[in-house]
């Protein structure tokens, strides 16, 4: 089992749509939480950290709940200029240093 | 502008030539590290490195080689590539601790081991 699951998709949706996303993660020591936006053959880029208090970014909104180890990521009014890949990232402790976790990805296609 | 210039960008090699892919970062950053990203696996850490003169295994060293003698830079070094090494290679950069820090990926390098 991963240590970061999540839907691989494809979630094709169509423009103005609402989309949720959701992420499990295995190791309870884990502390901090993202979502990454990746472009097709292109680096991923942060989207927005995630907080266990819920936190908005214009269209995006990410949750965290540590009793469950799940994250979720919704978009709003889905743009064609979302269409791409949404990583699961969580950050755990290691021999000192911290870690980033990847999830394998959400691809997400928005239709016109 | 902040940024992790990763080169070459596109790479075709053949089994058991020696390669180095280069990684540099701007930002003044401590912390590096190497991923390879594979369908189906997602990013998997190679090396990291924490400081100067520091280095340390990932998941998946075999077969590579990281070296830190500046701060700006981490290349990765394969001295025998095999098909198997045949990936999308992406270095990045962070503030130490990384804990809430932000990742800075460099473009990625897709290499092509036959």
């Amino acid at each position: 089992r991963k240590e970061v699951e999540q839907d691989p998709g494809p979630f094709n949706v169509p423009e103005g749509a609402t989309v949720a996303f959701n992420c499990t993660y295995s190791n309870s020591a884990s502390q901090s939480f993202f979502w990454y936006r990746q472009d097709c053959r292109k680096e991923p880029k942060l989207l927005m950290s995630v907080y266990s208090s819920g936190n908005e970014d214009g269209r995006f909104t990410a949750q965290l709940n540590r009793a469950s180890q799940y994250i979720s990521l919704l978009i709003r009014d889905s743009k064609l200029s979302d269409s791409a890949t949404y990583l699961c990232v969580v950050n755990r402790p290691t021999s000192g240093t911290y870690k980033y976790i990847f999830g394998t990805g959400t691809r997400l296609k928005v239709l016109a | 502008e902040a940024q992790v210039t990763q080169n070459p960008r596109y790479l075709i090699t053949v089994t058991g030539k020696k390669l180095t892919v280069t990684c540099s970062q701007n930002m003044n950053h401590e912390y590096m590290s190497w991923y390879r990203q594979d369908p189906g696996l997602g990013l998997r850490q190679i090396y990291y490195s924490m400081n100067v003169e520091v280095t340390d295994k990932g998941d998946v060293p075999e077969g590579y080689k990281v070296s830190r003698k500046e701060k700006r830079n981490f290349p990765l070094i394969l001295e025998s590539p095999s098909p198997n090494q045949t990936s999308l290679y992406f270095c990045a950069s962070s503030d130490r601790p990384i804990r809430d820090t932000e990742a800075f990926f460099g473009q990625g390098t897709r290499l092509t081991v036959v």
